[in-house]
């Protein structure tokens, strides 16, 4: 089975440009989550979707940064304008439910993330 | 909110020897994972371990949820299992957060 699949893997821009993500979960997941990874901040919690419909936004750093779920197998995260400060690596992930009552909690599953250098 | 620490910060060990990584948690939790960020940037998959013992060949893992920890044991460590080793809890109300991580070196 496929896994998390990510694109680009690797995305060098300029600052002011705008940058778009992209990620196709596990099929079958109905939680899809976007983090970002950075050497100061570790992994951090972005925005998450459930059944195509953001959940969480509150890890947004700012109004540059935007998140669509237009289907249940894709999603983007869009920054625009871009900034140096924003250059990290992207990962998104995908889950199932996977516990009773509807409490998250299912096994969460990496795509390989895509790396963003902002000049 | 809850806090994830994870210890040591970081470990140096000898090809063959064994290590335990300790993961602490400050409140319940619905569920538990450990990682593996290896040297290319991937995230791996280890253990999905709300409560109980597993074990995947040569790594094993304990989560005792009452006491809010879990425990990470490498036996007959390889220069393979260097990297990054992440836990992370489901919160009770959200979503997954990450500790710090136990940076791994096993010299050959």
């Amino acid at each position: 089975d496929a896994g998390v699949i990510q694109s680009p893997r690797h995305e060098v821009t300029e600052m002011g440009q705008e940058v778009t993500l992209r990620c196709k979960p596990i099929s079958g997941h109905d939680y899809l989550f976007w983090y970002r990874q950075t050497m100061m901040r570790g992994l951090e919690l972005l925005i998450y979707f459930n059944n195509n419909v953001p959940i969480d936004d509150s890890g947004m750093p700012e109004d540059r940064f935007s998140a669509k779920m237009p289907n249940a197998s894709f999603s983007t995260l869009k920054i625009q304008p871009s900034e140096p400060r924003d250059s990290a690596v992207y990962f998104c992930a995908s889950s199932e439910l996977g516990l009773a009552g509807g409490r998250l909690g299912g096994e969460l599953f990496f795509g390989e993330g895509s790396r963003l250098t902002v000049l | 909110g809850i806090q994830v620490e994870q210890s040591p910060p970081d470990l140096i060990l000898q090809e063959g020897a064994n290590s335990t990584l300790r993961c602490n948690f400050s409140d319940s939790v619905n569920n538990l994972q450990w990682f593996h960020q290896n040297p290319w940037g991937q995230l791996i998959n280890l253990f999905y371990i709300p409560s109980g013992t597993k074990q995947n060949g040569r790594l094993s893992a304990t989560t005792v949820a009452t006491e809010r920890y879990s425990l990470l044991y490498i036996s007959s460590s390889q220069t393979t299992d260097s990297g990054v080793y992440f836990c992370a809890v489901w919160r009770s109300q959200g979503n997954l957060i990450f500790g710090k991580g136990t940076k791994l070196s096993v010299k050959p």
